[in-house]
């Protein structure tokens, strides 16, 4: 099936690092991205990877992506409060403009 | 740049009438744009995709009579639900592509809309 996979919850303390993990199933997926979605708000694209890359830096965010494995992971260093936000992983299939969405990380900043 | 606006961002309505959404992308040419459905603690569901001047591809399990999409200009996307119901409650997201972000060289990346909540009593 189409699933993408998410952990449904992740509590972390302010300062601390955050790091969310996706499994996705589409190997011919060319671009994955992560969205962030704060409550009662639609979707802000944080980042993205192109499949041929192994890491993306892009200030406090870090995404993984071991395509062996399926295995994509976003991490947020220094986490603050105001990361506190649903975060969903996503695939597009390569060919197609759609997304498969991950069922969404709840993450919660302790402060 | 890729800003998507989406009007009204809430609409409380009885049983038995219609209501129209509209989703714009304000500083950009949307090619495709997509309709979205999401309840509450839940993921996003798709429920159609729209290309300009041609008629919306609906998924599996979406009523196409119900659910009336309009794609009329490359910036402006109407979903109209018909003769609304509760069980049609919930948040409506659209999103447009479109706009390669030459910051970060990724085509046909969506841009989001805020959402609109449907209440119907």
């Amino acid at each position: 099936g189409e699933d993408v996979e998410q952990s449904l919850f992740l509590s972390v303390r302010e300062g601390d690092s955050s790091v969310i993990n996706c499994t996705y199933t589409d190997s011919s997926s060319t671009y994955l991205y992560w969205y962030k979605q704060e409550p009662g708000a639609g979707l802000q694209l944080l980042t993205y990877i192109f499949s041929n890359m192994d890491m993306k830096q892009d200030q406090r965010l870090t995404v993984l992506l071991n395509k062996k494995d399926k295995h994509l992971s976003l991490r947020i260093a220094d986490t603050q409060t105001g990361d506190s936000a649903i975060y969903f992983c996503a695939e597009s299939p390569s060919g197609t403009y759609k997304y498969i969405f991950g069922t969404g990380t709840r993450l919660k900043v302790l402060a | 740049g890729a800003v998507v606006s989406q009007h009204p961002s809430w609409v409380i309505c009885k049983s038995g009438t219609s209501v129209k959404i509209e989703c714009r992308s304000l500083d950009f040419q949307a090619t495709t744009m997509f309709w979205y459905r999401q309840f509450p603690k839940q993921s996003l569901m798709l429920m159609a995709t729209s290309n300009e001047g041609s008629k919306a591809t609906y998924e599996q399990g979406v009523e196409k009579d119900k659910f009336l999409i309009n794609h009329a200009s490359l910036t402006l996307s109407t979903l109209t639900v018909t003769s609304a119901h509760p069980e049609d409650s919930s948040f409506y997201i659209c999103s447009a592509a479109g706009e390669t972000d030459e910051s970060t060289g990724a085509p046909d990346t969506q841009y989001f809309g805020p959402g609109t909540r449907l209440t119907v009593l």
